[in-house]
């Protein structure tokens, strides 16, 4: 079936530093599923960060950005300068027409001031 | 917009016992997600339906029941509560197919004495 690996945290970083969490698929039953970052800031709920439901397209959203590449068969989240609000927990999830959302274990940010 | 309530939002039981969690959504969707979230892990399906009266299950569905007897609400029940079990349950919903967005509920954190 369908899987996501990504990052495994908790990941520390210092306020205005880049990041990077890595998030690979696999999807069995489609050749391009849609593929999500969702974010869980403290005391909120699960929420859509981003989104790419073509390949070779990038998606953006609150300074972050994530490349569909079937190549690599990846989405990993970037940004060029973190700040402190952005500490949260983060989700790469895929979805497909024919089968529920997959996600991943989900990365803890924690940003320091 | 919309939103989704879950109730309750934490639910205590002993172990044995049959638990009713539920969920509404007034966004008008037609699919609907349990997940489930253990410390540590991703979001593990547990079942989901993509119209009123159906059930797909997922993952973890054994030791669960599920019913969507309306379009806008979808309950879950732990058959037979494990002693010592804590995790948050997720409910979710996407406009009309498991390639779209979800949107979450804030969840129910279940503990089991």
């Amino acid at each position: 079936g369908d899987s996501v690996t990504q990052t495994e945290g908790p990941v520390t970083v210092s306020e205005s530093e880049s990041l990077i969490i890595n998030c690979t698929y696999s999807a069995t039953s489609i050749a391009y599923p849609n593929l999500f970052w969702y974010v869980r800031y403290p005391g909120e709920g699960l929420q859509l960060l981003l989104k790419v439901i073509t390949a070779g397209q990038k998606g953006s959203s609150r300074g972050f950005e994530a490349t569909y590449n079937k190549e690599t068969t990846s989405f990993h989240l970037q940004k060029a300068s973190v700040q402190e609000s952005d500490s949260a927990v983060y989700y790469c999830a895929l979805g497909d027409h024919n089968n529920a959302p997959r996600f991943g274990a989900g990365t803890k940010l924690s940003v320091k001031p | 917009g919309g939103i989704i309530t879950q109730t309750p939002k934490f639910l205590i039981g002993q172990e044995g016992q049959k638990l009713t969690l539920k969920c509404q959504q007034n966004f008008n969707h037609d699919t609907m997600y349990w997940y489930r979230q253990d410390s540590g892990k991703g979001l593990r399906l547990i079942y989901y339906s993509i119209t009123e009266n159906d059930l797909q299950k997922g993952d973890l569905s054994e030791g669960y029941d599920a019913s969507r007897e309306k379009k806008s609400s979808f309950s879950l029940t732990v058959t037979s509560a494990q002693k010592n079990e804590m995790a948050v349950f997720l409910c979710a919903s996407s406009m009309t197919n498991s390639a779209e967005t979800l949107y979450f509920g804030s969840g129910t954190r279940l503990t089991v004495l």
